[in-house]
């Protein structure tokens, strides 16, 4: 089972790069690495989604390194809207997609 | 406007009394799961669906059953809902066609059980 270790919470201020750093040992050779956005009561949102190496969207970075056995997942330039909860997340390894596993996430606060 | 939605919202209930939540998306999507979400434990993934009658359990399954007639509808039917399936519970959908995990997610749908 692909588990994966976030930190519970980070702080951040307006303006600032904040990067979340998410551990999965034992990701499996053909899991993709994907990252969701969720503020309170409602829906996870997807952010970004990568295998290895690096990946840009419009919203966030992506970084993975070769082992792959973790990732970061950066914001540039936080705002105040950017507080949320951010979920790292890896496809288990059982013949597809099917089960996909939300660690705890990582509650980030955005100060003025 | 591509969404999933789920119904009712809000539900309050009392112990052993049947009740299904709707889920349904409009995307033609293969995948749809259940999730419930509690205070400390993340999201939870309860059963999800790869396609017409394919169903199969996640990682919390006990106390709860799916149906997948047809593609669109994905039910989560509690028989005898107890106190401890109170939660916040989120249905999502994705397409298979593409490597991809991006799930679309409906608004949630908050259980209380007395």
């Amino acid at each position: 089972l692909a588990k994966t270790t976030q930190p519970v919470s980070m702080d951040s201020y307006e303006g600032q790069e904040v990067n979340i750093t998410c551990s999965h040992n034992n990701i499996a050779t053909n899991d993709y690495i994907t990252w969701y956005q969720q503020f309170p009561s409602q829906g996870p949102r997807f952010i970004i989604q990568g295998y290895k190496t690096k990946v840009t969207n419009e919203v966030a970075s992506l970084f993975i390194p070769a082992d792959r056995k973790s990732s970061t997942l950066s914001l540039p330039r936080v705002s105040l809207s950017d507080t949320a909860v951010y979920y790292c997340l890896v496809g288990e390894d059982s013949g597809g997609y099917n089960k996909l596993i939300f660690g705890a996430g990582t509650r980030l606060a955005v100060h003025p | 406007e591509a969404q999933v939605t789920q119904n009712p919202r809000y539900l309050i209930t009392v112990t052993g009394k049947k009740l299904t939540v709707t889920c349904s998306q409009n995307m033609n999507h293969e995948y749809m799961s259940w999730y419930r979400q509690d205070p400390g434990l993340g999201l939870r993934q309860i059963y999800y669906s790869m396609n017409v009658e394919a169903t199969d359990k996640g990682d919390v399954p006990e106390g709860y059953k799916v149906s997948r007639k047809e593609k669109r509808n994905f039910p989560l039917i509690l028989e005898s809902p107890s106190p401890n399936q109170t939660s916040l519970y989120f249905c999502a959908s994705r397409g298979l066609w593409e490597q991809s995990y991006e799930q679309y997610f409906g608004p949630g749908t908050r259980l209380t059980v007395t």
